[in-house]
């Protein structure tokens, strides 16, 4: 199994509201990652967790709060929004998150639409 | 912020035409990597080229890498309508964890 799987796949919320989104993948993979990704730009790293710890925090808001409940999950946790917010959320996994020669794999997304 | 160029921006072409882009980077690299994404969809891997390698193949696909110039290519060959897509470099550089993409070359193949 080489998936990472996303849900939603879409999700509207306001900005009062809290959500979460879910990622998982069945792998054996130790690294999992967030990006974020707005229209026609690269995606942007946003959290790097290794061995279910978080290793990277790329200066994101807080009103983002990732966890790692175990090797096979990663969630990101959604609270108090602003409409630049929305985006197409990506979630990768790779064997290591070391310098080493390791590809990642992505899921489809979570499209967020913040109102 | 983005470390990666990529150019063109935007390339259209023929389907049986060859397809080239371009990716410099701007610090020293362990790997550098491509990966295609499909319109509003997930990244999916390419190729991956080490810092010590020049040139490398996967089916149609041809990645050269020169250090000394900081820089890649990526050449499809005979190119289908469905490898219309967003194509992103990405290099791995000696900052644990990440990966820093380019800024992307949208492909479109005409049948």
């Amino acid at each position: 199994d080489t998936e990472v799987t996303q849900t939603p796949k879409h999700l509207v919320m306001g900005m009062t509201n809290k959500k979460s989104l879910k990622c998982e993948q069945h792998m054996g993979h130790r690294a999992m990652y967030w990006y974020k990704q707005k229209a026609k730009k690269p995606p942007e790293l946003m959290f790097v967790y290794s061995y279910e710890k978080l290793s990277i925090n790329e200066s994101v808001p807080s009103r983002f709060s990732p966890e790692c409940p175990n090797s096979s999950l990663l969630n990101l946790h959604l609270h108090a929004l602003q409409p630049e917010d929305s985006a197409l959320y990506l979630c990768a996994s790779s064997q290591r998150a070391g310098t080493e020669n390791y590809e990642q794999y992505f899921g489809p997304g979570t499209r967020l639409t913040v109102t | 912020s983005q470390q990666g160029e990529e150019d063109p921006q935007a390339l259209s072409i023929q389907e049986g035409e060859n397809a080239t882009m371009n990716c410099s980077y701007k610090t020293s690299i362990n790997n550098l990597q491509w990966y295609r994404q499909n319109s509003g969809r997930g990244l999916v891997h390419l190729i991956l080229i080490r810092s010590n390698e020049r040139e490398k193949h996967s089916g149609r696909l041809r990645v050269t890498l020169d250090t000394s110039k900081k820089s890649s290519s990526l050449l499809i060959t005979a190119s289908r309508a469905a490898d219309t897509a967003s194509y992103f470099c990405a290099s791995r550089g000696t900052s644990y964890g990440k990966l820093t993409f380019g800024q992307g070359t949208i492909l479109t193949v005409h049948p």
